[in-house]
């Protein structure tokens, strides 16, 4: 089937603004992640949900950022009042249950904070 | 602080040689150990994950975990100029989450 996919792929806002991204996991995977990624650094974990639960959201970086996922499937990140620290790759990736090994990563949106 | 930690690189190694990369973890509370690989605008891809000490090999990649001196490697064998590319180590606790580290760069020269 598909894999993980992410929209939009590139998003371009200003300073303030407030943005919404998209997840669409893999058919069936109940777990789900959400991270941020920047030039020449590993993904920081954010936060995952097990179904339409948020299990862990420690690495929320403060109350500008939240994270929905209301019928365990998609997922929305939503960022408020953007800064240009916000600015990164923001990765999704979906794993079978929580404990599953195997995460598949979607391709990322890319956010640009002007 | 939960901290991975990898040598930015790049590590350069001519074709067919063995690459040797290399990860430390503080949290001995780890559990499970991942490899992945990153090429460049994409996104990350499993590699391979290992649990318990020793070695375990699947095709030309072998992870080695020492968990008392919380060390993960990755070998990778015969290297390809296609597995240039950057090697992301991750590390799971109890907690499900995943805590990578900065990634290596890894050349492989014709």
């Amino acid at each position: 089937g598909a894999g993980v996919s992410q929209t939009p792929s590139n998003k371009v806002t200003e300073k303030g603004k407030y943005v919404e991204l998209r997840c669409d996991p893999i058919s069936g995977h109940t777990a789900l992640y959400w991270y941020r990624q920047s030039l020449g650094q590993g993904p920081e974990f954010l936060i995952y949900f097990q179904g339409t639960g948020a299990a862990d959201d420690s690495g929320l970086p403060n109350d500008r950022f939240f994270a929905v996922r209301p019928e365990g499937s998609v997922s929305t990140l939503k960022i408020q009042r953007t800064e240009r620290g916000d600015s990164a790759v923001y990765l999704c990736a979906s794993s079978l249950a929580a404990g599953a090994e195997t995460q598949y990563f979607g391709p990322g949106t890319r956010l640009l904070v002007l | 602080q939960k901290e991975v930690e990898q040598n930015s690189g790049p590590l350069s190694v001519p074709e067919g040689a063995i690459a040797s990369l290399n990860c430390t973890y503080s949290d001995r509370g780890s559990q499970s150990f991942f490899w992945y690989r990153q090429y460049s605008g994409k996104s990350p891809e499993l590699i391979m994950f290992i649990y318990s000490n020793g070695d375990k090999e699947d095709g030309r990649f072998t992870a080695q975990l020492n968990k008392a001196s919380q060390y993960v490697s990755l070998l990778i064998r015969d290297s390809q100029p296609s597995d240039s590319a950057t090697y992301l180590c991750a590390v799971r606790n109890y907690g499900q989450n995943f805590v990578f580290g900065p990634g290596t760069r890894l050349s492989v020269l014709p």
